[in-house]
């Protein structure tokens, strides 16, 4: 499924850096969602955008902050962040909140 | 709370033959959706198939079903004629309405090994 790309798909940071994810869909979807799969943790729902709007906040810490300029982006700016945020970052979208959600390949990301 | 629990870590199958993950779930919702998802190693969750609450019949998507039973609340994935490359994760996954948001909560996964 090449629907949903995500850059870049490795990233090693040193916890002063502010860097930037990036996640394109290309499905026409309306809805876009941030995930993060720590080791051994099920997937966690970070924020969720449906036509532009953030719905959700999963009590995220505000060193990560989303952003999306319209349906068909989606950003996760990082900045200050801690060795223990340290995880794949996966972006998914759906056509609608209740509709099947498709991912992109996500963001293997190190923080040293 | 909506939960999804798997309580099989890691299953080996040989080649050829068909096997079964488990999954079951809990929720006080009506309506809600089961999926599954597949992740290999490189990490992509790819969408399998999925249950509807209200679908009658079992979900089939080639060699891919889902074996709901709703009163029991489970949702097994049974693959048919494994092949190697069906090595990955599988994670089972079920949808609930908060009132704002539609989300998607997990479970831990089960690990498959597809052996010759």
């Amino acid at each position: 499924e090449t629907g949903v790309t995500q850059t870049p798909r490795h990233l090693v940071m040193g916890m002063t850096n502010k860097k930037s994810l990036k996640c394109e869909q290309h499905l026409g979807h309306n809805a876009m969602y941030w995930y993060k799969q720590s080791a051994k943790k099920p997937l966690e729902l970070m924020f969720v955008y449906n036509f532009k709007e953030q719905t959700e906040n999963n009590s995220v810490p505000s060193r990560f902050s989303p952003e999306c300029p319209n349906s068909s982006h989606l950003f996760l700016h990082l900045h200050t962040l801690q060795p223990e945020d340290s995880a794949l970052y996966l972006c998914a979208s759906s056509q609608g909140q209740e509709e099947t959600q498709y991912f992109g390949p996500g963001t293997r990301l190190l923080v040293l | 709370a909506q939960k999804i629990t798997q309580t099989q870590p890691g299953m080996f199958v040989q080649e050829k033959e068909a096997v079964t993950l488990d999954c079951t779930y809990d929720t006080s919702d009506q309506s809600y959706g089961l999926f599954w998802y597949k992740q290999p190693s490189s990490g992509e969750m790819i969408f399998l198939i999925y249950q509807g609450s209200y679908d009658e019949q079992n979900a089939t998507e080639g060699r891919y079903s889902l074996n709901f039973q709703k009163a029991r609340k489970s949702a097994n994935l049974v693959i048919s004629a494994s092949q190697l490359g069906d090595s990955a994760m599988y994670f089972c996954a079920m949808t609930y309405y908060t009132g704002t948001a539609s989300k998607l909560t997990f479970g831990t996964g089960t690990r498959l090994q597809v052996t010759l």
